[in-house]
Parts: C-alpha cells; sequence; structure tokens
C-alpha cells in the first residue's frame, strides 16, 4: 500500500531553470494539494484539485503551474525557478477533507541557487 | 479569515512528564480540527480529528477535545515517552479555507 509517493526527494536547481515535481496516489482520492513548507514554519497551500481536469489556486500560486489529467497524478511544474522556492514541498490527498484529513507523501527537499 | 494558533516550542519534557500543546482557531461556521506529528525527514501523519464540537479524539496516548466555547483543541498525554519526541501541528478545515495549518511545535523528550 503505497499511499502518497513523491520524487524526487532531493533536488538543486539554478535559478531560472524549471522543473517538476511529481506526486502519486494510490486509493483513489479525489481531493489532492500541495503545500510547501519554509524552515520553522507551518505549511501554505500552492495548489489543490477536486478531481480530474479541475484545479484552483491555494494561498502562495505564483510562480508554480500544475496539472491532473488523471485522479492517481499531481505534478507540480516550477517556471523561471527562484531561490524564494527553496522550500520543502508536501503533496497529499484526501477522500473526504472535512472527515478524513489529508494523507501526506514523505516531501521533496528543492534548493535553488 | 480562518487560523490556527498554537503554543511556540521548542517544549522540552522529562519522560513520563504530563504534556500540553495549547492550540485555537477562529473559523466561520463549525470546522473540523486535527492534530499532525511530523518525525524528522518525514512527512505530516494525521495524530487525531474531532468533526464536531465536544467531540474528543484520541490516538496513542494522546487526545484533544474539541472546545467550541473556547475555541480550542488542546493537545494533551498524561506520560510521554522519547519516541514521542516529533513537531506537532494543530489544523482546521472548513470549506472556505480547505486546511490550514498552525506553525508547529516542536517537542523534545529527555530520558
Amino acid at each position: 500500500n503505497a499511499g502518497v509517493t513523491q520524487t524526487p526527494k532531493f533536488h538543486i536547481l539554478k535559478i531560472g531553470q524549471s522543473m517538476t515535481l511529481q506526486c502519486t496516489q494510490d486509493m483513489n482520492h479525489n481531493y489532492m494539494y500541495w503545500y510547501r513548507q519554509d524552515p520553522g514554519m507551518g505549511l501554505k497551500l500552492i495548489y489543490y484539485s477536486v478531481g480530474a481536469g479541475i484545479t484552483d489556486k491555494g494561498e502562495v500560486p505564483n510562480g508554480y503551474n500544475v496539472s491532473r489529467s488523471t485522479t492517481e497524478d499531481f505534478p507540480l511544474r516550477l517556471e523561471l525557478a527562484a531561490p524564494s522556492q527553496t522550500s520543502v514541498y508536501f503533496c497529499a490527498s484526501s477522500y473526504s477533507e472535512r472527515d478524513y484529513g489529508y494523507t501526506f507523501g514523505s516531501g521533496t527537499r528543492l534548493t535553488v541557487v | 479569515g480562518d487560523s490556527v494558533t498554537q503554543m511556540e516550542g521548542p517544549v522540552t519534557l522529562s519522560e513520563e512528564a504530563f504534556l500540553t500543546i495549547n492550540c485555537t482557531y477562529t473559523a466561520t461556521g463549525y470546522p473540523s480540527l486535527f492534530w499532525y506529528v511530523q518525525y524528522p525527514g518525514e512527512g505530516l501523519q494525521l495524530l487525531l480529528k474531532a468533526t464536531k464540537a465536544d467531540d474528543k479524539g484520541s490516538n496513542k496516548g494522546f487526545e484533544a477535545t474539541y472546545r467550541k466555547e473556547t475555541t480550542s483543541f488542546h493537545l494533551e498525554k498524561g506520560s510521554v515517552q522519547v519516541s514521542d519526541s516529533a513537531v506537532y501541528f494543530c489544523a482546521l478545515y472548513s470549506s472556505a479555507s480547505k486546511i490550514i495549518f498552525g506553525s508547529g511545535t516542536r517537542l523534545s523528550i529527555r530520558p
């Protein structure tokens, strides 16, 4: 039972480069999310999706893009990376947000230099 | 808007001590409330939850009661262990905000 799988676990990106963080879940959850966690801080919502083909912005969407072509996958795209995007990124999914909360992946630690 | 405020850490206790981590919230309507735990190098794991007023969530010896009158959801454990050392996040869900998290409280337990 894999749950939520994120790749890569670590990555160093140069300023101005682009990359995609991968997230896949095998629980058939409709709801999926991307958060970022900065040192000593809580989590900030970047984007979320309530089902395949539907995405919406969270609190801090600037500099990121997402797509949701299947129920299982929810990749996060960084275009023109900036040092301010250095963070740990967590993907999560949910069957019912109100009743069950989220299942999180183990995170991607991204450094932009 | 909705928000969660939890006590700042770090909190350091001796093994077998009593633990309280305070959490208060601001929300319209009737949010669901959660506590998550994050061990070093890992993602967050759901520890316990409560979906309506006066509900008590419990798991692994931890408890929290949803108090609407004081807008609180304090985390408690009667006797902590070294293995409880982690960062604890209080969170709430509302349809307007999705799940929003407090800033986290780092807990360290001395043997």
